[in-house]
């Protein structure tokens, strides 16, 4: 089993719908969940970052973690066309030096 | 704040030439950096931790004879690829620990790699 599980499958919505991206993971040591946005050829960049359980609220973007179903969620409010990307979840046992295990992505393209 | 720059964003070389990819934290001291390899559609594998002034560690199944990582200052790290062969030919990112963020974890742009 990996670690991290993240249904990679692409994802098509209308422009205005809610996306809703998931990961499971494995490893009850994780402690830390972040989830990144990756466009075509460039880095990850993170748009949102939780410790332990809760959800946290970031404008159209909110995250959930859920520690005792070992899963998290993402879910982008009211999406736009510029949110087409590739959505990675990415945790960690320890801050900071311990190596991130990431999902395979999710490939998201919002339709006009 | 929080910039990693990777350079080049791209570079093609001759097989059996070296290419050396450089990380470097703009606006922070980065004491751990990580080198990963991501294949078209699928997700980031990571290939070795630097930490500054010691020996990087390597995950199991990446030669460190062949990729070649310094980290030699608190803002730059380097990789190199020794006698690319084409199926080096990838994408490499390089990411960088700040510990003054609650977040750490700063990506660089990537380099497309392509080994003809």
């Amino acid at each position: 089993q990996k670690e991290v599980e993240q249904d990679p499958g692409p994802l098509s919505v209308p422009e205005g719908a809610i996306v809703s991206l998931n990961c499971t993971y494995s490893n009850s040591a994780f402690q830390y969940f972040m989830w990144y946005r990756q466009y075509s050829r460039k880095g990850p960049e993170l748009l949102m970052y939780t410790y332990s359980s809760g959800n946290k609220e970031d404008g159209r973007f909110t995250a959930q973690v859920d520690k005792s179903s070992k899963y998290i969620s993402l879910f982008i409010r009211d999406s736009q066309p510029s949110d087409s990307a590739t959505y990675l979840c990415a945790m960690s046992g320890n801050y900071g030096n311990n190596r991130l295990a990431f999902g395979k992505g999710n490939q998201v393209v919002v339709i006009p | 704040g929080a910039v990693v720059s990777q350079h080049p964003s791209w570079v093609i070389c001759k097989s059996g030439t070296s290419v050396k990819i450089e990380c470097r934290s703009l606006d922070f001291q980065a004491t751990t950096m990580f080198w990963y390899r991501q294949f078209p559609k699928q997700s980031l594998m990571l290939m070795a931790t630097s930490n500054e002034g010691s020996k990087a560690t390597y995950e199991q199944g990446v030669e460190k004879d062949k990729f070649l990582i310094n980290h030699a200052s608190l803002t730059l790290s380097t990789l190199t690829v020794t006698s690319a062969h084409p199926e080096d030919s990838s994408f490499y990112i390089c990411s960088a620990h700040n510990r003054g963020r609650n977040y750490g974890y700063t990506f660089g742009s990537g380099t497309r790699l392509t080994v003809v």
